[in-house]
């Protein structure tokens, strides 16, 4: 596609529920990035995806948190057993390679709110 | 580690007026830097960027210029518009292909 695209783009959810967050990235884009934005704080790396090798994953903040990316493409961010904390705008980008020279192209994010 | 440290908000500023945010990094090598912008209910843009040092960014009239002897990449505009009101976030490329992000300055620019 033209962009990278993130669905849904809002979510209410329980705690204790799991979630499943998704991101299509540009068509052709090698690398892809999870980050989460809290409230007035800046971008907390998540986890990476560059090809088939495997994922960097030194930025998930516990054993809730895992992501799959299915024929290098398509990535599915999951939350299990949701906490009030784990509240945030998680944004996807992709970049044509893992140089991170060129750069990301961001999604628009998914607002997650746990009550 | 790889970290970006950026001057916290908000700014608030008349039109026309001339914009600075600072940002500095940690010098671990010559990373490439980056601008990326956040208008309101929107996501992360792509502003400016500049790969060595010495190199220059530019993009809407913004500016910023890699300054490894001070570990800068400081953003400016001489004369901004009300349209100019977004969050600015300054990064760096950090190990393992990833980008370090500073912690977003909110700018407000009242006409």
């Amino acid at each position: 596609g033209a962009g990278v695209s993130q669905s849904p783009s809002n979510k209410v959810t329980e705690k204790g529920k799991d979630v499943e967050l998704r991101c299509d990235p540009i068509s052709g884009h090698t690398a892809l990035y999870w980050y989460r934005q809290s409230l007035g704080q800046g971008l907390e790396f998540l986890i990476y995806f560059q090809g088939n090798s495997a994922p960097d994953k030194s930025g998930l903040p516990s054993d809730r948190f895992s992501a799959e990316r299915t024929g290098g493409s398509v990535s599915t961010l999951t939350i299990q057993r949701t906490q009030q904390e784990d509240s945030a705008v998680y944004l996807c980008a992709s970049s044509l390679d893992g140089s991170s020279n060129y750069g990301y192209t961001f999604g628009s994010g998914t607002r997650l709110t746990v009550v | 580690g790889d970290s970006v440290t950026q001057m916290e908000g908000p700014v608030t500023l008349s039109e026309e007026a001339f914009l600075t945010i600072n940002c500095t990094y940690t010098a671990t090598g010559y990373p490439s830097l980056f601008w990326y912008v956040q208008y309101p209910g929107e996501g992360l843009q792509l502003l400016l960027k500049a790969t060595k040092a010495d190199d220059k960014g530019s993009n809407k009239g913004f500016e910023a210029t890699y300054r490894k002897e001070t570990t800068s990449f400081h953003l400016e505009k001489g004369s901004v518009q009300v349209s100019d009101s977004a969050v600015y976030f300054c990064a760096r490329k950090a190990a393992g292909n990833k980008l370090t992000f500073g912690g977003g300055t909110r700018v407000l620019v009242k006409p």
